[in-house]
């Protein structure tokens, strides 16, 4: 079976840190660019960030650039996010999904986590 | 950026409705448009991919069209389990990768 399991969300004071991990199996990580997209509450969803199929390449949105920072294991099959200097609006469902192409990016998301939620907050 | 707009916001429907929720992009995207819907506490599910391209276990019920600006998710008679918020998503010109805001799709 084709899974995500993202783990590492907790409540977190602004500025501090933080490092969500996600695992992957049932299918050969290392062939996909993974994403970060996440979805605050009661909100839609926001891309957050990317990573090519041999983390050489990385991609932010602007609302992250500077703070957070992606990357890949693949021989663990895991993704991670840093994120740093963390922002009340960073608050948020994280979730972690793998691009719907092959070593060349697609940017469709065809499988996605659960999400672990991230709450910045004093 | 790529700003995606969807109309309606909201829909109300009944089973076995034909709906139709339109996305439009801010400048050309060709068919870099893809479709997602998204029940309540679950995460979000590819409906369709490049425009009209059905995913993989998606009922046919379900068919996407358009291409430059306009385009649009129809579902053909709604079912029960349709009842949920519906996302498009350019991956045209990326960085960023943009959503639209939403539709939700609501039991008449």
């Amino acid at each position: 079976e084709v899974q995500l399991v993202e783990s590492g969300g907790v409540v977190v004071q602004p500025g501090g840190s933080l490092r969500l991990s996600c695992a992957a199996s049932g299918f050969t990580f290392d062939d996909y660019t993974m994403h970060w997209v996440r979805q605050a509450p009661g909100k839609g969803l926001e891309w957050v960030s990317l990573i090519s199929w041999d983390g050489g390449s990385t991609y932010y949105a602007d609302s992250v650039k500077g703070r957070f920072t992606i990357s890949r294991d693949n021989s663990k099959n895991s993704l991670y996010l840093q994120m740093n200097s963390l922002r009340t609006e960073d608050t948020a469902l994280y979730y972690c999904s793998k691009d719907n192409g092959g070593p060349g990016r697609s940017d469709a998301f065809d499988i996605w986590g659960q999400g672990t939620m991230v709450t910045v907050s004093s | 950026d790529i700003q995606m707009t969807q109309s309606p916001s909201s829909l109300s429907a009944s089973v076995g409705d034909r709906v139709t929720i339109t996305c439009r992009a801010s400048q050309s995207i060709s068919s870099y448009l893809n479709w997602y819907q998204q029940k309540p506490g679950k995460a979000p599910k590819l409906l369709i991919y490049a425009a009209s391209s059905l995913q993989s276990g998606v009922p046919s019920r379900f068919s996407g069209s358009g291409s430059g600006t306009d385009f649009t998710l129809t579902i053909s008679s709604l079912q029960p389990e349709d009842f949920a918020t519906y996302y498009c998503q350019q991956s045209y010109i990326t960085p960023p990768i943009t959503f639209g805001q939403g539709t939700r799709l609501e039991i008449k």
